[in-house]
């Protein structure tokens, strides 16, 4: 299986400030990452896929980077309803693993 | 705009049979891969495995002895069966969609419903 760690898993942040979420995977999957959003008692929402693609209807703000092993989501002005887990994915080869979160909550 | 939605009782005895449906509508099941994800309270997500329209399969390992996904094109549902379930399967289940077109990105989910085990 391929296991997918992240950093860091839970940061305090401001509204309008950048924040940098890393996920590593334990070989490489080329692009084959997409980052989730998930609010408190709601499904995941999918904001990046191909680890680079925008999903449609979500803020630009919002981007990711990355290929290979080493992966980033940016948010570059953090807004209020920014305040949630993150969480990375591969879907490069199965079992499909996830990344075990990052909790950005308010400063 | 695909929809899917969970059905399924939200408690199960230890030992018996975990059976959940997902019912998809805006979009045909004919395509993609549905998925099954579980989270257990206060955790992290954890895939489960997912069906192709055809009916082929991909599971989990660390599941794979106790669950069947199973899909039924004509009524547009697919379905998760987790067999000989423990407290350790108290978890909050979403049906998802696993996009093709898309790097096989979950990219519909259902509300998710939980599901526990207890006597």
């Amino acid at each position: 299986d391929i296991q997918m760690t992240q950093s860091p898993s839970s940061l305090s942040a401001s509204v309008g400030d950048r924040v940098t979420i890393t996920c590593r995977a334990s070989q490489s999957i080329g692009n084959y990452l997409n980052w989730y959003q998930q609010k408190p008692g709601k499904p995941p929402n999918l904001l990046i896929y191909a680890a680079s693609s925008l999903q449609s209807g979500v803020p630009s703000r919002f981007s990711g980077s990355g290929s290979g092993t080493d992966f980033t989501l940016t948010i570059s002005s953090l807004q209020p309803e920014d305040f949630a887990a993150y969480y990375c994915q591969q879907s490069y080869s199965t079992p499909r693993t996830f990344g075990p979160g990052t909790k950005v909550d308010i400063k | 705009q695909v929809q899917l939605q969970e059905s399924g009782p939200g408690l199960v005895k230890p030992s018996e049979t975990l059976s959940l449906t997902c019912t998809v509508s805006g979009d045909s099941i004919s395509s993609h891969y549905w998925s099954w994800i579980r989270q257990p309270p206060g955790k992290g997500l954890e895939w489960i495995g997912y069906v192709y329209f055809r009916g082929s399969t991909n599971y989990n390992p660390s599941l794979k002895s106790r669950i069947t996904i199973s899909i039924d094109p004509s009524k547009s549902h697919f379905s998760l069966k987790l067999t000989s379930v423990t407290a350790a399967d108290t978890a909050v289940y979403f049906c998802a969609r696993a996009n093709s077109d898309y790097f096989f990105s979950l990219d519909s989910w259902g509300q998710g419903t939980l599901v526990t085990v207890s006597s």
